[in-house]
């Protein structure tokens, strides 16, 4: 199975701040990798799927990059409504795999 | 507009049967691949099975491989979760899932609670 490490898993941040959460696959996964926002008690939101398109209706502020192993995912200028959970997600085998999860609070 | 919708979710003792149900709207079910994932209390996420109608392919987790079986009817475009022989770490909030024609899950039912306890 690929392993999806995500650092850090939690972090705090102020509102306007710029923000990158890294993840890393224990093999190549080229560029099957996706980006997920989850709100307490709400079904997981897909932000940027094939590691860098941004999902149809998310903000542009949302930045996913990476190719391989090795991934991204910045927001630029943090709003109140970002403080949640954030995971990645791998689709290049079987069985699919998530990030452990970060999670984003207000500092 | 493109919905999934899950019921059948409730607490079982250990050992026992659970049939969740997904009912999908909105676009063609066959055409996708459909796939469960789960969620402990104050846990990540985990996939847990998938399956493409018009292909007759299915793959599990090997946390449920024999245990659960995933399967589809198109008539009715419902997708459902037959879970035998549950164990308390199987509790979970179950998502139903669609994957995006260029990848990840672009749409999620609201969750069903499973919760395996004596």
């Amino acid at each position: 199975d690929i392993q999806m490490t995500q650092s850090p898993s939690s972090l705090s941040a102020s509102v306007g701040d710029r923000i990158t959460i890294t993840c890393r696959a224990s093999q190549s996964i080229s560029s099957s990798l996706n980006w997920y926002q989850q709100r307490p008690g709400k079904a997981p939101k897909l932000l940027i799927y094939d590691a860098s398109s941004l999902q149809h209706g998310v903000p542009s502020r949302f930045i996913g990059t990476g190719y391989g192993t090795d991934f991204t995912l910045i927001i630029t200028s943090l709003q109140p409504e970002d403080f949640a959970t954030y995971y990645c997600h791998q689709s290049s085998r079987t069985p699919q795999t998530f990030g452990q999860g970060t999670k984003l609070d207000i500092k | 507009e493109v919905q999934l919708v899950e019921s059948g979710g409730g607490s079982v003792q250990p050992g026992g049967s659970l049939r969740l149900s997904c009912a999908a709207s909105g676009f063609t079910f066959r055409n996708y691949w459909m796939s469960w994932v789960r969620q402990a209390p104050g846990k990540g996420l985990e996939w847990v099975a998938n399956i493409k109608q018009d292909e007759n392919e299915r793959n599990y987790a090997d946390s449920v491989k024999g245990r659960f079986t995933i399967s589809g009817d198109n008539a009715n475009n419902s997708l459902y979760l037959q879970m035998n022989s549950l164990r308390a770490d199987d509790t979970a909030v179950y998502y139903c899932t669609r994957e995006s024609l260029y990848g990840g899950y672009a749409t999620w039912g609201q969750g069903a609670l499973v919760t395996v306890s004596s």
